[in-house]
């Protein structure tokens, strides 16, 4: 079974330029996230998606980042424009997304990708 | 608000010895799971092991063992036997009631754990 795939792996842009991150999730999975893990600390949920609606957007920065997952399957992140402090490893996981299992289970597991490293000069 | 703390930034161990990586958590709900990844330098998340609430019996997984004390609300990885491929970046992580009914996970800070030979 695939992975989550995550391209591209690494990306060097100068501040104030645009860029999209591309995330293909397991298939059947209908749940997706964006996690964005700054240098040094753990990874924070920036968006997740059940199937092509989004379920939690309350730390995307609105006014600079865009996700969609329009198909309700692969998704794109986009930021623009990029500041300084966007410098960061963005991670993409996808889990089944079902009804089972509640919160104590393992049921829904999330898989993560590889990541993007983006470095903003 | 629910939080993990990993208190230890940075952890040395000798190779074949084990090691204990510290992990507590702050939660008012009664349905949880905890997990622990190894982030190694090429940058992807692996799993390791998953404890849910209540679950009584402490989860093991190969060299992985999560020891958790509820009353403590502590969830620490044991990793028995290190090897030198165990150098990486560990986090704990807690799933929690979230927007939907897969929840949301939310992470410590995590530790760099060394493995010397």
């Amino acid at each position: 079974e695939a992975g989550v795939a995550q391209s591209p792996r690494y990306k060097i842009i100068e501040k104030r330029q645009s860029v999209a991150f591309w995330c293909n999730p397991i298939s059947g999975h209908a749940t997706l996230y964006w996690y964005q893990q700054i240098l040094g600390q753990g990874p924070k949920l920036l968006i997740q998606f059940q199937n092509n609606g989004v379920v939690d957007d309350s730390q995307l920065p609105k006014d600079r980042f865009s996700a969609e997952r329009l198909k309700g399957v692969d998704s794109t992140l986009k930021i623009q424009p990029a500041k300084l402090e966007d410098s960061a490893v963005y991670l993409c996981a996808s889990s089944f997304g079902g009804q089972g299992g509640g919160l104590a289970g393992r049921y829904n597991e999330q898989f993560f990708g590889p990541g993007t490293r983006l470095t903003v000069l | 608000a629910q939080k993990i703390t990993q208190t230890q930034p940075g952890m040395f161990v000798q190779e074949k010895e084990a090691v204990t990586l510290d992990c507590t958590y702050d939660t008012s709900d009664q349905s949880y799971g905890l997990f622990w990844y190894k982030q190694p330098s090429s940058g992807e998340m692996i799993f390791l092991i998953y404890q849910g609430s209540y679950d009584e019996q402490n989860a093991t997984e190969g060299r992985y063992s999560l020891n958790f004390q509820k009353a403590r609300k502590s969830a620490n990885l044991v990793i028995s036997a290190s090897q030198l491929g165990d150098s990486a970046m560990y986090f704990c992580a807690m799933r929690t009631p979230g927007s939907s009914n897969t929840g949301k996970l939310i992470f410590g800070q995590g530790t760099t754990l060394q493995v010397k030979p």
